[in-house]
């Protein structure tokens, strides 16, 4: 079950900026990093944000992200079609059972 | 080039177990941590747990405490995910993933990953 909540979708115009937020907790979001993951349908995810803002190489400036407290959001600027694909924001938790990597409930975005 | 090979498609009866191998390649093995992660058909993604492939040592989700077993086999660079009593809802794609950074450098809290096998889709049904 997850732990970190986004809305279920998103959408927006080839060009627009795209938002998706991602909340969580003090013992996830609030006191860990933030990761963000792009899966198109069929395909393993790919990593897209690590440590909150970074890109991995090969990834488009287009993307960012960004974490505030207990919430993250990664933003979509200058939409393309390419970018139709579910995204899932991901950080460790610090539960009492020991360490566990928590993922978003995800977030399918559409481009119209 | 890092790759991470998993083994082909199982389809399993309730209460069975299931073993998925994930072979890597192109880099030390032993040097970085082996995570599994699995995703339900039309589901999200959920963490299963790791391996150091070093000591051997893992971390489970405690949802899957007590049915899954995550070992290796350093000889032949291959992780394994073991999950037993199957059930229906455990129809889902497993993913290996390799993280970024290698054993010995403390990550904690911020460990990630950019490394998956393409999945292999465990069907349980009777």
């Amino acid at each position: 079950q997850s732990v970190l909540t986004q809305p279920p979708s998103a959408s927006g115009t080839p060009g627009q900026r795209v938002t998706i937020s991602c909340s969580g907790s003090s013992s996830n979001i609030g006191s860990n990093t933030v990761n963000w993951y792009q899966q198109l349908p069929g395909t393993a995810p790919k990593l897209l944000i690590y440590s909150n803002n970074q890109r991995p190489s090969g990834v488009p400036d287009r993307f960012s992200g960004s974490k505030s407290g207990t919430s993250a959001s990664l933003a979509i600027s200058g939409l393309q079609s390419e970018d139709e694909a579910d995204y899932y924001c991901a950080a460790w938790d610090d539960s009492l059972n020991g360490p566990s990597y928590v993922f978003g409930t995800g977030t399918k975005v559409t481009v119209l | 080039q890092v790759q991470l090979v998993q083994s082909g498609a199982e389809v399993k009866k309730p209460g069975a177990s299931v073993k998925v191998s994930c072979k890597a390649s192109g880099y030390t093995f032993t040097g970085y941590y082996m995570h599994w992660v699995r995703q339900a058909p039309g589901q999200g993604l959920e963490w299963m747990g790791r391996i150091n492939p070093n000591s051997g040592g893992t971390n489970y989700a405690q949802k899957f405490q007590g049915r899954v077993t995550m070992t290796r086999d350093t000889s032949i660079s291959t992780a394994y995910m073991e999950l037993s009593r199957l059930r229906s809802d455990d129809t889902a794609v497993y993913y290996c993933a390799r993280v970024d950074i290698p054993l010995g450098v403390d990550c904690s809290g911020s460990c990630y990953w950019s490394n998956w096998g393409k999945g292999t889709t465990v069907t349980v049904s009777s």
